[in-house]
């Protein structure tokens, strides 16, 4: 079964610029979330969608958005890029809510 | 509010020198603790469930086990390719994972 797939693997943006980045998930799950990782943070929530919708929203600013398709593939995007933005971003996907996560390998995205 | 803090920070072991690492939690309605195994570049890789306590999960060298306020991963006799960052992260009545900042292990041969 293939496994959480994320494109592109790295991403170079300008401060300022917006960027959207794309999840597969593994085939049956219905759920998807984002994170950012960062050195200082640790993994920090940024939201989920469970067919579609939105199902819970970390303390982002609104600049983070994001949706889910029919099809569960999700994208997330940012927009006004700043510097601080500059971190490994994971998707990770799961079956249900009952359910443990599992992750892709990430994008990491540099904001210069 | 949910929290999860996880200790040591880092740990380095010899290999074949047995340890663990302790993840405590406060968490409304605990779903479920999870820990995961992240290599450096990489996404985390999931390890065990754990659903209440007293429960316990093994798989090769390494062993989970629950308790009402805390977890531990123990490691027994490792090898240097279990070093790597261990996260241990928890859900709530609310369905969101909260993650520990997690502990970096490595095994010096």
């Amino acid at each position: 079964k293939a496994g959480v797939t994320q494109t592109p693997r790295y991403l170079i943006k300008t401060r300022g610029q917006q960027v959207t980045l794309s999840c597969s998930p593994i085939s049956g799950h219905r759920s998807v979330s984002w994170y950012q990782q960062t050195p200082g943070q640790g993994l920090q929530f940024l939201f989920e969608y469970f067919s579609e919708t939105q199902r819970n929203k970390g303390n982002f600013p609104g600049r983070f958005s994001g949706r889910q398709f029919s099809n569960s593939r999700s994208e997330m995007n940012v927009s006004t890029l700043e510097l601080g933005d500059s971190a490994l971003y994971l998707c990770a996907s799961r079956r249900d809510i009952f359910y443990e996560q599992y992750f892709g390998p990430g994008t990491r995205l540099t904001v210069t | 509010e949910d929290q999860v803090t996880q200790s040591p920070e880092a740990l380095r072991l010899q290999e074949g020198e047995s340890s663990s690492l302790n993840c405590s939690y406060t968490v409304s309605g605990l779903r479920g603790l999870f820990w995961y195994r992240q290599d450096p570049g990489k996404g985390p890789e999931f390890l065990f469930t754990l659903y209440s306590a007293g429960e316990e999960k093994e798989k090769e060298r390494l062993k989970a086990t629950l308790t009402k306020k805390e977890s531990f991963l123990h490691i027994t006799a490792p090898k240097p390719e279990d070093s790597a960052t261990y996260l241990c992260a928890v859900q709530g009545s609310g369905n969101q994972f909260y993650f520990g900042t997690g502990t970096s292990l490595t095994v010096i041969p």
